[in-house]
């Protein structure tokens, strides 16, 4: 099945650094990411949606300049927590969007988002 | 606006029995329906999804979901529950009108035990 990558699954920062997390789709490319933060015990919320060689649409309530969202490839798509606070601390889960398509130009029959594993941000 | 409801926080089933994790959605136009489970400090894994076709739909480890369109409904059951299904259990709806964003309900805690 897809595979979709996290790293770092964890990571512990002092407060006012900037983290990078990266998403990768590792058997198929992906046009569409999406970024989602989880609190504990509670749902999946969408932050934004991360759009190859075009800037990322963000949810709203979301701050663009806190989250820095690069999709630079098909294959990758980057979330920078800038200037990270204690109550950035979360647990952020990526997706990515993968089409099937039947022939050239057609419409896509089947899409699905598969998620990666999480990465644990704790912020000190 | 699309939603999505599951109205249990937690659902527990003795080992074997069957089960049932509720899901009920509101969503303009045709929905497409999709389960995923969480476990600790893991990312959602895709257990099934439904766009067409038969109410029934098949998924992974056993799991199946039935689509009631009078209902607006779409509950993930399993005929025979194993305490290694414990987990936390999402729905998601995506409109079919484009957007492709998906809406999560709040999840519901399967205990199954032994």
């Amino acid at each position: 099945g897809a595979v979709v990558s996290q790293h770092p699954s964890r990571v512990i920062c002092k407060s006012g650094t900037s983290v990078k997390i990266e998403c990768r789709s590792l058997d198929f490319q992906a046009t569409t990411m999406f970024w989602y933060r989880q609190f504990p015990k509670q749902s999946l919320m969408l932050m934004a949606t991360s759009n190859e060689g075009s800037k990322a649409t963000y949810e709203q309530g979301v701050e663009k300049d806190k989250f820095l969202i690069n999709h630079a490839s098909l294959t990758l798509s980057t979330l920078t927590v800038t200037s990270a606070h204690p109550e950035d601390s979360s647990f952020y889960i990526c997706s990515a969007r993968r089409m099937l398509f039947v022939g050239e130009g057609a419409v896509p029959y089947q899409e699905t988002q598969y998620f990666g594993p999480g990465t644990r941000l704790l912020v000190l | 606006a699309q939603s999505v409801a599951q109205p249990e926080d937690q659902v527990n089933v003795a080992e074997g029995n069957p089960l049932t994790v509720k899901c009920t959605y509101s969503v303009s136009g045709n929905p497409y329906l999709f389960w995923y489970v969480q476990y600790p400090n893991r990312g959602l894994q895709f257990l099934l999804k439904y766009i067409t076709g038969d109410n029934l739909v098949k998924g992974s480890y056993g799991f199946e979901a039935e689509f009631n369109k009078s209902q607006t409904s779409f509950h993930l059951k399993k005929p025979s529950a194993l305490v290694s299904d414990s987990a936390l259990y999402f729905c998601a709806v995506r409109g079919a009108s484009g957007t492709y964003k998906y809406i999560f309900g709040t999840g519901t805690r399967l205990k199954v035990l032994a």
